[in-house]
């Protein structure tokens, strides 16, 4: 069965610093995967999806995350944090299911506090 | 704005009561599905559609029901609720499987 291991349950970054946060995935084929954040009291807010092609992939907010095959990883990265960025952020992969449609099996989160 | 749109936001039950979650999409989407989340846990799939119709179940189906009537709703329901099913409920919609989800804000139920 597919999962999603998302190592850090909680990251703490300064303002102007980079983040990175892990996402680890086990599915026998390719997967598709999603980054998405969600605000206190929110939904979640899809920041980009990976299906196939180039490894680099940009999101929304001035995020990007990296397809790495052989690391089974999929970590989404920012060069300099705001402070607006502080949330709860899930990976997810996407996976074939018995109807042949692609369901989400998501990670279990990464809270990130942003100091000021 | 076009999205998905959840209701109520917020709903106390007592053990034993059944209840209705509401979802609503504007976008035509023919996929749609719910998810529970609990701290330290995710979100899980409970129940999915792939279009009017056609329902299927989730990670962990036991204890809800939905139908799919139209393309545009996707109700949850609660038949008989325990203090288990306590979570916050989402519901998602996407065009199809080349698409992200998206969700609606949720809904916090508390079983007592």
């Amino acid at each position: 069965a597919q999962s999603v291991t998302q190592p850090d349950i909680h990251i703490t970054v300064s303002e102007g610093a980079s983040l990175e946060l892990r996402c680890n995935y086990s599915y026998g084929a390719t997967p598709y995967l999603f980054w998405y954040v969600q605000s206190p009291g929110q939904g979640l807010q899809l920041l980009l999806k990976y299906f196939s092609g180039d490894t680099l992939v940009q999101g929304i907010k001035g995020f990007e995350a990296e397809f790495k095959r052989s690391q089974s990883s999929f970590n989404l990265r920012k060069p300099s944090v705001h402070w607006s960025d502080a949330a709860e952020y899930f990976c997810a992969v996407g996976v074939i299911s018995s109807g042949s449609a692609r369901q989400l099996t998501f990670g279990s989160g990464t809270q990130l506090t942003v100091l000021p | 704005n076009a999205g998905v749109t959840q209701t109520p936001k917020f709903q106390v039950l007592k053990t034993g009561q059944s209840m209705t979650l509401q979802c609503a999409q504007d976008m035509n989407h023919e996929y749609m599905s719910w998810y529970r989340q609990d701290p330290g846990m995710g979100l899980r799939l409970i129940h999915y559609s792939v279009g009017a119709g056609i329902t299927d179940q989730g990670e962990v189906p036991n204890g809800y029901n939905v139908s799919r009537s139209t393309t545009e709703d996707f109700p949850l329901r609660l038949l008989s609720a325990a203090p288990s099913q306590t979570s916050v409920y989402f519901c998602a919609s996407r065009r199809d499987r080349a698409n992200g989800y998206t969700f609606g804000s949720g809904t916090r139920l508390t079983v007592v």
